[in-house]
């Protein structure tokens, strides 16, 4: 199986709470990544995990928290949502160390709507 | 700075014909990687093909091609014998080897529309 999967697909939250997306992926696979993608623009990398080291953009450091629990799961966690956090966030994972050659498999994308 | 740029916002192609699309990218890294994916109107992001910055032979993938030009960070995509299925945007996207190591940088995407 070398899908990665997103939960859930669609995602309605109001301006104040929190919203947590999930992702999952069988392959083994040592880094994961969130992703945040909005229409005309391209995918803006938001944190990824390499094994269970947590690196965050500097510019999204204190918006989005993150958790591994173990190699399969990553959790992407907005502790307060804003209008600006409408968008499609999408979960990849790279296979073995993730090294700078590797692909990335994207899962399908969870489409959040802030209102 | 954009460091992955993609200046076709769309194309529009007859099938069976070739199609190239551009990006040009910027990178102070003697080593990089370069990757194509395609995003189908479902949503799905799929790799494509790959470019090893220090490999001069153009990579190829079934009806994919790559036209690197390396002094002019240039990263093209060719799709021979276009296919209706072929309709989707495509992002280049580039991973540098030393600095940024586990960075992915893409550029805002091409939309191919495939005309039968």
């Amino acid at each position: 199986d070398t899908t990665v999967k997103q939960n859930p697909r669609y995602k309605l939250a109001r301006v104040g709470k929190p919203v947590n997306l999930i992702c999952s992926q069988t392959m083994n696979h040592d880094t994961m990544y969130w992703y945040q993608k909005k229409p005309n623009q391209a995918p803006k990398l938001l944190l990824f995990y390499y094994d269970k080291i947590l690196n965050r953009e500097a510019d999204t450091f204190e918006k989005f928290q993150s958790s591994r629990p173990n190699n399969s799961f990553c959790s992407l966690y907005i502790g307060s949502a804003g209008l600006e956090y409408s968008a499609m966030y999408l979960c990849a994972s790279s296979p073995g160390l993730g090294g700078p050659g590797a692909e990335q498999f994207f899962g399908p994308g969870t489409r959040l709507t802030v209102l | 700075a954009q460091k992955v740029t993609q200046t076709q916002t769309s194309i529009s192609v007859m099938e069976k014909t070739t199609v190239t699309m551009d990006c040009v990218y910027e990178t102070q890294d003697s080593s990089y990687f370069l990757f194509w994916y395609k995003q189908t109107a479902s949503g799905e992001i799929v790799f494509l093909i790959r470019q090893d910055s220090y490999k001069k032979e153009n990579a190829t993938v079934g009806h994919y091609s790559l036209n690197f030009q390396k002094p002019k960070s240039s990263i093209g995509l060719i799709i021979t014998a276009t296919q209706i299925e072929d309709s989707a945007v495509y992002f280049c996207a580039m991973r540098e080897g030393v600095t940024g190591y586990q960075n992915f940088y893409f550029g805002k995407g091409t939309s191919l529309t495939v005309i039968p």
